[in-house]
């Protein structure tokens, strides 16, 4: 049973879409995270939620728009694609606190074309 | 400001020797630091974390990381490197004096270990 699951795993679409990536975890976190991989593998933090409130909220384009319908489930959706949107996408849970280390998800590859 | 350096894009090691792939920070107050690995085409996982305590940490695959406060370093170390250790490594800290819980990452060193 996949503690952190984010679905799709791959994602090719054209310039201008609007797409979803879900995420579920089942560690009973208080915290889920999406973070952004580049393809020089830097990860960047995008969003944080703590039970469902936004605390921590980088300098993303508002095309980007994460929802947390519960305190399992964190989805990213983001509206009219564009070619840099191309990344990986990783979700993460942790306990919120400073000393927790934090669990990801096998990560969602999102081609734009 | 708060940041985190891994001054090699890359480390090759021998399989059987013994690696170390560097780490430094810089925060205002006390850190707390990790080390995660990511396998190709994986999520990141978990390797180890420095809280407070005894400096030399333990953690998976026979890992362990060294904390030096006044070098501000946290280098990750194995004594006997294996060839499925190659993968890309990240640092990271958190600052208690930050005010948030928001993790500092390093930009990753590739590990490749050669048989």
């Amino acid at each position: 049973d996949t503690a952190v699951s984010q679905t799709p795993k791959y994602l090719v679409t054209q310039m201008g879409n609007d797409k979803s990536i879900k995420c579920e975890q089942n560690l009973g976190h208080d915290t889920m995270y999406w973070y952004k991989q580049d393809s020089k593998k830097f990860l960047k933090i995008m969003f944080s939620y703590n039970n469902k409130e936004l605390i921590i909220n980088e300098t993303v384009p508002n095309r980007f728009s994460p929802k947390s319908p519960d305190k399992a489930h964190l989805n990213l959706h983001i509206n009219s694609l564009e070619l840099g949107d191309s990344a990986v996408y990783f979700c993460a849970t942790g306990l919120a606190g400073y000393t927790g280390e934090l669990f990801f998800g096998e990560g969602s590859r999102l081609t734009v074309l | 400001a708060q940041s985190v350096a891994q001054p090699e894009d890359q480390v090759n090691v021998a399989e059987g020797n013994p690696l170390t792939v560097k780490c430094t920070y810089s925060v205002s107050g006390n850190p707390y630091l990790f080390w995660y690995v990511q396998y190709p085409n994986r999520g990141l996982q978990f390797l180890l974390k420095y809280i407070t305590g005894d400096n030399l940490v333990k953690g998976s695959y026979g890992f362990e990381a060294e904390f030096n406060k006044s070098q501000t370093s946290f280098h990750l170390k194995k004594p006997s490197a294996l060839v499925s250790d190659s993968a890309l490594y990240f640092c990271a800290v958190r600052d208690k004096n930050a005010g948030n819980y928001q993790l500092i990452w390093g930009a990753g060193t590739k590990l490749i270990i050669k048989p």
